[in-house]
């Protein structure tokens, strides 16, 4: 069973325009979630995170909005830069629960196109 | 600091070889673990460590053996390597406040024929 669900393979987006990468969970547990970026031959990194008690976590040019109640998060990249083109995967935790690791989604790979 | 490296970047090996994966950080990371990534299915873990001397299993940890003798160093046995292990893995380690954020490594592509 799929705990961390990443419904979308792939996603192309002009250069300039908003990314939105979706993601799903359906463990009511999970109260810390994290998005990765990983390109061809590199290990993924870390990228930005947000904790349930928020439902907004902003960096630079990303964001990630959570809601709780229809469990999903979604990443927001605006504006889409050609440099984004990568897999990105949705990461969930339970943050509280000691050393409980990461579970990760399928990955959605972002193509910005020029 | 070089990260989290990892050896070697490219490994073949004949169905019933064994071979250790090095893993090593110099971040002074005590949370470590092993992934591998698989075409279609994300990142699924197979062991962790939160410091040495201490291991757990995770999500796949059938064929695999691990041990932290340092905290620098998390080597991934196969003893005897499946046609099903061909994969990607990826290491990675963490500070334990910021344990989920982990720093991954730039894998290993290893081929099982």
């Amino acid at each position: 069973d799929q705990q961390v669900k990443q419904n979308s393979p792939s996603l192309s987006v002009q250069e300039g325009r908003i990314s939105i990468l979706n993601c799903d969970y359906t463990n009511s547990m999970f109260d810390y979630f994290l998005w990765y970026k990983k390109y061809p031959a590199e290990g993924p990194t870390f990228l930005i995170s947000i904790s349930s008690i928020k439902d907004k976590n902003e960096d630079g040019r990303f964001t990630v909005f959570l809601n709780k109640s229809a469990k999903h998060l979604s990443l927001h990249i605006v504006p889409s830069q050609p440099g984004d083109s990568a897999v990105y995967f949705c990461a969930a935790s339970r943050l509280n629960s000691g050393n409980t690791p990461l579970v990760f989604g399928k990955g959605t790979r972002l193509s910005v196109i020029a | 600091n070089a990260g989290v490296t990892q050896t070697p970047k490219f490994q073949v090996l004949k169905t019933g070889q064994s071979m250790t994966l090095q893993c090593a950080q110099d971040m002074n990371h005590e949370y470590m673990s092993w992934y591998r990534q698989d075409p279609g299915m994300g990142l699924r873990l197979i062991h962790y460590s939160v410091g040495a001397g201490i291991t757990d299993q995770g999500e796949v940890p059938n064929g695999y053996n691990v041990s932290r003798s340092t905290t620098e160093d998390f080597p991934l046995r196969l003893l005897s390597a499946a046609p099903s292990q061909t994969s990607v893995y990826f290491c990675a380690s963490s500070t334990p406040g910021r344990v989920r954020e982990q720093y991954f490594g730039p894998g290993t592509r290893l081929t099982v024929t």
